[in-house]
């Protein structure tokens, strides 16, 4: 079945590592997004990307890095500078040119839970 | 600067009661307003809404848009305890950006 795998579930950072979320779909979507969740914050946008090789910076990139190396995975690498990564993170994709009247088709994936240890 | 806000922001209500979720907006180049439900993991897509004063339902769910007040209302009639989840709304814009509020936590009780 067509869909978004984001690898691990679960993840946990010591204080001053980095480390990479994983993303991959097989949608054959474009475009691809990381969004990180806090309670009482909803969605804030990291990074997205519409086409391989390129990528932009969301509300919120500071202390992350992306890339775009393959229409299918868009990995998240959460750096040390990163203050406070302990978050939910997911990851969606969509297509670029719907008709009218028909949604961007964002599809999530199941997300990962990052707690600094 | 693109907002999304969701009223109230959590709400506990007993199973058989009928709730109302607000969503307004500000944005520049507004396309669809998007209403999701997630309960544990991946937010999953309830309806979409792209002209006003046009009900969607869906079950006990129904959703309507107001495009001159820049407002959206998801209703839930006879809630039950699996309609327990954050409701999420958002905004799409052209050029695939998706503005998202940060949600109301439902909880119904039995």
């Amino acid at each position: 079945d067509g869909g978004i795998t984001q690898s691990p579930k679960y993840l946990f950072r010591k204080e001053g590592q980095n480390v990479t979320l994983s993303c991959e779909q097989n949608l054959n979507h474009d475009a691809m997004y990381w969004y990180r969740q806090d309670p009482g914050q909803g969605l804030r946008l990291i990074y997205y990307s519409q086409i391989v090789n390129d990528f932009q910076k969301g509300d919120i990139a500071e202390g992350y890095s992306v890339s775009r190396e393959k229409k299918e995975s868009f990995p998240l690498t959460v750096t040390s500078a990163q203050k406070n990564p302990t978050a939910f993170y997911l990851c969606a994709s969509s297509t670029q040119r719907p008709p009218a009247g028909i949604p961007y088709g964002y599809t999530f994936g199941s997300g990962t839970r990052l707690t600094v240890v | 600067e693109d907002k999304v806000v969701q009223s109230p922001l959590s709400l506990v209500v007993h199973e058989g009661d009928t709730v109302t979720l607000n969503c307004s907006y500000e944005v520049t180049n507004f396309r669809s307003l998007l209403w999701y439900k997630q309960e544990k993991k991946a937010p999953t897509f309830l309806f979409m809404l792209t002209s006003s004063g046009i009900e969607k339902k869906s079950g006990r769910l129904s959703s309507i848009l107001d495009k001159k007040e820049l407002f959206s209302i998801l209703n839930i009639t006879a809630t039950q305890t699996g309609d327990s989840a954050i409701y999420l709304c958002a905004v799409e814009e052209y050029g695939n950006k998706l503005v998202f509020g940060a949600g109301t936590i439902l909880r119904v009780k039995s």
